[in-house]
């Protein structure tokens, strides 16, 4: 089975805290994303990557940056940590460039930004 | 533009019953569409999909899903409830055109009771 981890399953940050949000596949997959999940609307794309050093931005990705210097592990980087922050993270993965790709999902990182 | 709409926040249904889930989707192109759940304090798991091919589709815990290309519908569904259903599922489409990046619906809690 895809099995895909992150650090953290809570944290608490303050504001202008620099926050890292690490998540890692163990099963070669090429493609990985980073997603916020906030009630009502619904799973929103942060950030993504199809390769080891290549990034693509998603629909949100003002105040993140990521980072993807191995295969299997895809950071997502809150500069400067702000409340309208506050949000559940969620990695995903994918195995090829296929638009018919299943994505895997970690358990969620469910961050506070006090 | 892709886009999906979950038109029902909320579903409720008795336990035994059958349920149904309704999801719409506007793309410029053939669409890939996807079916997640996600249980309580857990990370979003894959259903089914719909690539090409058979309209209808069937996936894990006995749910099934049929694509109507003329409503444009994906609606996901299952002939006999379970109180173990009760999750919050979300629908998701990924066009052609734009390869690697899904689009998800806002979600909806589906809650079965006994």
């Amino acid at each position: 089975d895809v099995k895909v981890t992150q650090s953290s399953r809570y944290l608490v940050k303050r504001t202008g805290e620099k926050v890292f949000l690490e998540c890692v596949q163990d099963m070669d997959h090429e493609n990985m994303f980073w997603y916020r999940q906030d009630p009502g609307l619904g799973l929103r794309l942060i950030y993504f990557s199809y390769d080891v050093k290549m990034k693509e931005k998603g629909d949100i990705p003002e105040g993140y940056s990521v980072s993807r210097e191995k295969k299997e592990r895809f950071s997502l980087i809150l500069e400067s940590a702000s409340t309208n922050q506050t949000s559940m993270y969620l990695c995903a993965s994918s195995f090829g460039t296929g638009d018919t790709d299943t994505q895997y999902f970690g358990p969620g990182t469910r961050l506070t930004v006090l | 533009a892709q886009s999906v709409a979950q038109p029902e926040d909320q579903v409720n249904v008795a336990e035994g019953n059958p349920l149904t889930v309704k999801c719409t989707y506007s793309v410029s192109g053939n669409p890939y569409l996807f079916w997640y759940v996600q249980y309580p304090n857990r990370g979003l798991q894959f259903l089914l999909k719909y690539i090409t091919g058979d309209n209808l589709v069937k996936g894990s815990y006995g749910f099934e899903a049929e694509f109507n290309k003329s409503q444009t519908s994906f609606h996901l569904k299952k002939p006999s409830a379970l109180v173990s259903d009760s999750a919050l599922y979300f629908c998701a489409v990924r066009d052609m055109a734009n390869a690697g990046k899904s689009t998800f619906g806002d979600g909806t809690t589906l809650t079965v009771k006994p």
